[in-house]
């Protein structure tokens, strides 16, 4: 099976830095990927990792790494617009079900 | 987004009645799958498909049946609705290799 852990909720300033953490458990591991999902809407796509290492774009940067079962995903000049709920989501290599974490609702002070 | 259209949006209807969810896909995915989100539980995988009449269980399997007889629609049914069934709906499609997942505008489901 599979488990996958996020923090509950976080908060941090506009303009400042944030990194939301992921951890998980899969029988085989086949990518990890990130969704922002703003109240009432569905989820919309940020990123993907299956190797080891930083996936940049733009303001929005992810890591991975397999061996510690790890990722997280960095917001970098925060701004208002992204007080969201952020979801780590892995796929399984065996039969390739994606599965998320329970999501990470960002708030942003001005 | 990406061609994800769920039918309907808002349903409201009474416990032990038949539910039809219908997804539909312009965009030729092989994989469609559909969730549940619930406050403090997050999306949750109910039954997926990796191909046409080809489907597979997911977390919270109970209660639901899916088809997929075309490439382009995934249905999803309740059965004999329950008031635990009340929930948003959503759909999505893709999720194959680096490829992400596109999401419908979800179903908002009332069971009374």
């Amino acid at each position: 099976g599979q488990n996958i852990d996020q923090p509950t909720e976080m908060t941090a300033t506009e303009g400042a830095i944030v990194q939301i953490n992921c951890t998980y458990q899969t029988s085989g591991f086949n990518g990890l990927f990130w969704y922002q999902q703003h109240a009432g809407e569905a989820p919309t796509f940020l990123s993907y990792n299956v190797l080891d290492g930083l996936e940049e774009k733009g303001r929005f940067s992810s890591f991975l790494s397999r061996s510690k079962g790890y990722s997280y995903l960095l917001l970098k000049e925060l701004q208002m617009k992204d007080s969201a709920s952020y979801l780590c989501a892995v796929r399984d290599r065996g039969d390739d079900k994606i599965i998320f974490g329970k999501g990470t609702r960002l708030h942003i002070l001005p | 987004d990406a061609g994800i259209t769920q039918s309907p949006r808002h349903k409201v209807t009474e416990t032990g009645t038949p539910v039809t969810l219908r997804c539909h896909q312009t965009e030729n995915h092989r994989y469609m799958y559909w969730y549940r989100q619930d406050p403090g539980h997050g999306l949750r995988l109910i039954h997926y498909s990796y191909g046409v009449k080809d489907t597979d269980k997911g977390e919270v399997s109970d209660g639901y049946s899916v088809s997929r007889s075309k490439t382009e629609d995934f249905l999803l049914t309740l059965e004999s609705a329950t008031s635990s069934q009340t929930s948003v709906y959503f759909c999505a499609a893709g999720g194959f290799s680096n490829q992400p997942q596109h999401f419908g505008d979800g179903t908002r489901l009332s069971i009374l």
